[in-house]
């Protein structure tokens, strides 16, 4: 069985620019996580999605947005990029969305604003 | 909301010895943790959990355990391998609803052949 994949792995953006991330989960994983991982804040949660509902958000600005598709397939957006933007985006997938289930992780997208 | 961090950022072992990785939490409604390990240019893999109603779990060289009472948990990697050098992340979350995991910053083991 595949993993999770996330398109592009490596972006480089400017200032202002807005970004669009993928990511495919595991066939037949429901639900999708997205994170933002920098060297100081660690692994952050951005938001969770579940049968194309945003279902839980972190602490992350109006900037930040995501969406799911009927075929659990994800895609975050980033609009008006910061500089404190650049960071590996990881998407996790798991098979159920209530209680406690693993999280399989994908190898994140590195992006980069300049 | 859910705190876990952890002790010490890097951890440097020689080959074969016993790592202990620590881990402190803040959130008495968590009632799961997750060892996580990632290396260079991967996404974070799961390795160990562990229910709040237990105190200690083995897995194949790793052993995770739970202290609820000082809120602290540890991993413990028995006879480390130059393919244990990651960074190990642990997380805890609560089940009822919804699954939103906070993460510590990680800590780097290093194993030393």
């Amino acid at each position: 069985k595949a993993g999770v994949t996330q398109t592009p792995r490596y972006l480089i953006k400017t200032r202002g620019q807005q970004v669009t991330l993928s990511c495919s989960p595991i066939s037949g994983h429901r639900s999708v996580s997205w994170y933002q991982q920098t060297p100081g804040q660690g692994l952050q949660f951005l938001f969770e999605y579940f049968s194309e509902t945003q279902r839980n958000k972190g602490n992350f600005p109006g900037r930040f947005s995501g969406r799911q598709f009927s075929n659990s397939r994800s895609e975050m957006n980033v609009s008006t990029l910061e500089l404190g933007d650049s960071a590996l985006y990881l998407c996790a997938s798991s098979p159920m969305t209530s209680g406690y289930n693993e999280q399989f992780f994908g190898p994140g997208t590195r992006l980069t604003v300049l | 909301g859910e705190s876990v961090g952890l002790h010490l950022p890097t951890l440097s072992v020689q080959e074969g010895d016993n790592s202990i990785i620590n881990c402190a939490y803040s959130n008495s409604a968590s009632d799961y943790f997750i060892w996580y390990k990632q290396e260079s240019g991967k996404g974070p893999q799961f390795i160990i959990d562990i229910r709040s109603n237990m105190d200690k779990r083995q897995g194949q060289r790793v052993t995770v355990l739970l202290n609820k009472t000082v809120k602290h948990l540890s991993l413990q990697i028995a006879a480390t391998q130059p393919g244990d050098s990651a960074v190990y992340f642990c997380a805890g979350g609560a089940s009822g609803g919804s699954y939103i995991p906070t993460f510590g910053r990680g800590t780097s083991l290093i194993v030393h052949p």
